[in-house]
């Protein structure tokens, strides 16, 4: 398997326009998730699902930000309209259902986005 | 909610020599800590965990200890080498959830 693959990997975009970010879950995970990463506040969940269903939004930041899991292989952030505050590291990650295993993340390489 | 509080935020060593991050969690209902590594511009990797029914578990130099009583869990490295340096977070996870709350990461330099 390739991994949690994230597009774009890095986003220059002007305050005011939509940023869509990208991402595809490694092949049989239940469950994927969104965060955030600056230096400031380190890495923040901002939602997560379960079998394409949101479970936790309570992390994302305003009504600004949107995710939707339309299929099991692909969900997308949106971020309308975008500020310079929303500059970051956003990763994606996948895990497989816990039950008695661990339910390790597995994260994307991240997209890193800058707001001018 | 969960809460993680992670100390210290930067640590330097010299290579050869032992470093420990510690870790602090609110919740008693969580019972999953594991640890990731992040090198510079990479993505996090975990590098070991522990359950709550487990004292102390150990990878080759890497060690985690944790103390259910107190809510407070270790990373020790020993015989750090220069690769070693990276941001290191800790998280835990509540017992019936999936999310995990990450500490806000200390920065290891480990120099030669």
């Amino acid at each position: 398997d390739a991994g949690v693959i994230q597009s774009p990997r890095h986003e220059v975009t002007e305050m005011g326009q939509e940023v869509t970010l990208r991402c595809k879950p490694i092949s049989g995970h239940d469950y994927l998730f969104w965060y955030r990463q600056t230096m400031m506040r380190g890495l923040e969940l901002l939602i997560y699902f379960n079998n394409n269903v949101p479970i936790d939004d309570s992390g994302m930041p305003e009504d600004r930000f949107s995710a939707k899991m339309p299929n099991a292989s692909f969900s997308t952030l949106k971020i309308q309209p975008s500020e310079p505050r929303d500059s970051a590291v956003y990763f994606c990650a996948s895990s497989p259902t816990s039950g008695s295993a661990t339910g390790e993340l597995f994260f994307g390489e991240g997209s890193r986005l800058t707001v001018l | 909610g969960e809460n993680v509080e992670q100390h210290p935020s930067t640590l330097s060593v010299q290579e050869g020599d032992s470093a420990v991050i510690k870790c602090t969690y609110s919740d008693s209902a969580s019972n999953y800590f594991p640890w990731y590594k992040q090198e510079l511009g990479k993505r996090p990797q975990l590098i070991i965990d522990i359950r709550s029914n487990v004292g102390e578990k150990k990878d080759q130099r890497i060690a985690v200890t944790l103390n259910k009583t107190a809510k407070h869990f270790s990373l020790h490295i020993t015989e750090t080498q220069p690769e070693d340096s990276a941001v290191y977070f800790c998280a835990a996870r509540e017992e019936g959830f999936q999310k995990l709350v990450f500490g806000t990461g200390t920065r290891l330099l480990v120099s030669p």
